[in-house]
């Protein structure tokens, strides 16, 4: 079992409509990260949250620690938003670096 | 607009051959990462800098190669690639620890025949 569980792993979307990407994970974490990643492979680090809320544009990002869950949410979706979209949160090397656990990515597809 | 970049983008060498992936930050970030990516899949950290001279091998095992000889510049080498390498790799710098943003290059998509 992924330290990082991504859901969907693939989504469909007509352009306008309110998207929701889940993450959840298993390891203690010094804050979350949401990345975005084009088909031509760069990654664009869209949020870094470790409490509550962040909102940037269309895109807002939830944390709750308890539950150890994130949800991404991209309202009045675009098909500019196509993307695979991962989550990522800090964990810790077996040398007991820091480092970052990736989750296998969201594909999302944004049909006008 | 992040300001690390790796060449080249794309790659197609025999199998046999030397190759050195770059990857270069103008932001003066000590900590540098080299991550490898599989089609449809995570990224695996492979190697990692904390500073100059300062390189460490990541939890994904990897037959290449790195150096941190300055601040700006940390490349990645395979001394015989083989098809098994066939990846996409990615490069990424942060000014601080897993709770500081991480910048991350376009990426290499690496063939090996």
């Amino acid at each position: 079992k992924n330290e990082v569980e991504q859901s969907p792993q693939n989504l469909t979307a007509q352009e306008g409509e309110f998207i929701t990407i889940n993450c959840s994970y298993s390891v203690g974490i010094s804050a979350l990260h949401w990345l975005q990643q084009h088909p031509g492979g760069g990654i664009v680090s869209l949020f870094m949250l470790s409490s509550g809320k962040k909102k940037h544009g269309r895109l807002i990002a939830t944390i709750n620690i308890q539950e150890k869950h994130s949800s991404l949410h991209i309202t009045a979706s675009h098909p500019r938003d196509s993307a695979v979209y991962i989550c990522a949160v800090g964990g810790i090397t077996q040398g007991g670096s820091e480092k970052l656990v990736f989750g296998k990515g969201t594909k999302l597809t944004v049909n006008p | 607009e992040a300001d690390i970049y790796q060449t080249p983008r794309y790659l197609v060498i025999g199998t046999g051959k030397k190759i050195t992936l770059e990857c270069s930050q103008t932001m003066g970030h000590d900590k540098m990462y080299w991550y490898q990516q599989d089609p449809g899949m995570e990224l695996h950290l492979i190697h990692y800098s904390y500073g100059v001279n300062s390189t460490e091998k990541g939890d994904l095992s990897s037959e290449s190669t790195v150096s941190r000889i300055r601040t700006e510049h940390f490349p990645l080498t395979l001394e015989s690639a083989r098809p098994s390498h066939t990846s996409q790799y990615l490069c990424a710098s942060s000014y601080g620890g897993m709770n500081t943003e991480a910048f991350f290059g376009q990426g290499t998509r690496l063939t090996v025949v």
